[in-house]
């Protein structure tokens, strides 16, 4: 069964720094493609950030260029996203899923909220 | 970026009645290489992460109920239940996944009526 656990959520003051890590399990995590996506409680999904199967490709959103860096250890099945210079509108819930062509499967979430 | 664009913003449907969510993209996301729309539905129940529900516009996720229906092409695409159930209460987005970055559209939030 596939599983995809995402952990290191939590409340952050702007400007803070989160890193976000999501345990993959029951597929073969160094074939497929990697994402983030958030979701503002009670809004709709926006696509975060990508990983190629190696590591050696990333892309982001613009609102998270420079900020936000997605990274994955294959020998762990672990995928992160490391946050930094948190600010008010990154307050979301952030989903971990796996790309076969499209999204096939989508964790549970980590809630982070930033505030003072 | 390609804005994906849903129509109606909510729909409140009998039950065992249809329900039609519209879909429409700013540019087509129709493959010329291969003929294949790359538009994904999914369904997102209240507290729960979002589900695959049909990919390639049309093509139903493993374990959908087969009520549910994709179609279109091109810019304009169409997820359509047939007899609608308790269960089916969500919201519904469409996504293209021809061009990075995959965007979705805003949901669509379906109620019984």
């Amino acid at each position: 069964e596939v599983q995809l656990v995402e952990s290191g959520g939590g409340l952050v003051q702007p400007g803070g720094s989160l890193r976000l890590s999501c345990a993959a399990s029951g597929f073969s995590f160094s074939m497929y493609w990697m994402h983030w996506v958030r979701q503002v409680p009670g809004k709709g999904l926006v696509w975060v950030a990508h990983i190629n199967h190696y590591g050696s490709t990333t892309t982001y959103a613009d609102s998270v260029k420079g900020r936000f860096t997605i990274a994955r250890d294959n020998a762990k099945n672990t995928l992160y996203l490391q946050m930094s210079s948190l600010r008010a509108e990154d307050t979301a819930v952030y989903y971990c899923v796996r790309e076969w062509y499209t999204f096939d499967y989508w964790g549970q979430g980590t809630l982070v909220t930033v505030s003072s | 970026d390609i804005v994906m664009t849903q129509s109606p913003d909510s729909l409140a449907v009998s039950l065992g009645e249809r329900a039609t969510i519209n879909c429409k993209s700013s540019q087509s996301v129709l493959s010329s290489s291969n003929n294949k729309n790359y538009l994904a539905w999914y369904q997102q129940r209240p507290g729960q992460p979002p589900e695959l529900l049909i990919y390639w516009a049309s093509t139903r996720e493993s374990g959908v109920p087969d009520r549910f229906g994709g179609s279109g092409s091109g810019t304009d695409f169409s997820l359509t239940i047939s007899s609608l159930q308790a269960e089916d209460v969500a919201v519904y987005y469409c996504q293209q996944y021809h061009t990075s970055p995959y965007t979705f559209g805003q949901g669509t939030k379906l109620e019984i009526k």
